[in-house]
């Protein structure tokens, strides 16, 4: 399987602090995305990194890919209780998307 | 805006049931996609269609059937639902592009 594996599982933080997420996956891809999951939701698409890509913005959200270590990381700055969400790596292959288990993110007021 | 509707937030049904899960999609999406996401294990996919009649299997399609009759509709059917069946059941759908839209989810419970 090429799943992709998040990391940590849980991250608590201060609004205002900066939140990282990192993700590990096995085998060669065409993108790899990033979802974001509020509580009993179904998933919303955050941002796309392609496989030739390295770095990308977009607002709070900055993602790194390293196709050579097979992974990715994915940095909110200055965060907000309403960041307060799960979030899923996915790698994609074709026409499929394979997702990590995820990392759940607590921002306090 | 895409909208991705399912037909059931939360469902309640007997072992042994056969159990239709609905989902519609009002963006001409050509691939749809369900999803099962169990705690601890993210999310797996069952079944996919990539047009009208359609179907591929994921990674995980025993116990499960899927009809796409309509290119809007795309049914996942559980012909005789079984407690380890109980989860969350996501529909997703995309043009084909990379980014899929997600519908709600549906939490089905087996009892």
């Amino acid at each position: 399987s090429q799943q992709g594996e998040e990391d940590p599982q849980a991250l608590s933080i201060q609004e205002g602090e900066n939140a990282t997420m990192n993700c590990s996956y096995k085998t060669s891809i065409n993108n790899l995305q990033w979802y974001r999951q509020n509580s009993g939701r179904g998933l919303v698409h955050l941002i796309l990194i392609r496989s030739n890509e390295r770095e990308k913005h977009s607002g709070r959200l900055r993602v790194t890919l390293d196709t050579s270590k097979k992974s990715s990381s994915l940095l909110i700055t200055a965060s907000r209780a309403a960041d307060t969400a799960s979030y899923f790596c996915a790698t994609a292959r074709y026409s499929t998307l394979t997702f990590g288990k995820g990392t759940m993110l607590l921002v306090s007021p | 805006d895409v909208k991705v509707t399912q037909s059931s937030r939360y469902l309640v049904k007997r072992t042994g049931e056969k159990v239709f899960l609905e989902c519609v999609q009002d963006m001409d999406h050509e691939n749809m996609f369900w999803y099962r996401q169990d705690p601890g294990l993210g999310l797996r996919l069952i079944y996919f269609s990539y047009d009208v009649k359609m179907k591929e299997k994921g990674d995980i399609p025993e116990g499960y059937s899927v009809s796409r009759e309509k290119k809007e509709r795309f049914s996942l059917i559980l012909e005789s639902a079984s407690t380890n069946q109980t989860s969350m059941y996501l529909c997703a759908s995309n043009v084909p592009g990379p980014e899929q839209y997600f519908g709600p989810g549906t939490r089905l419970t087996v009892t």
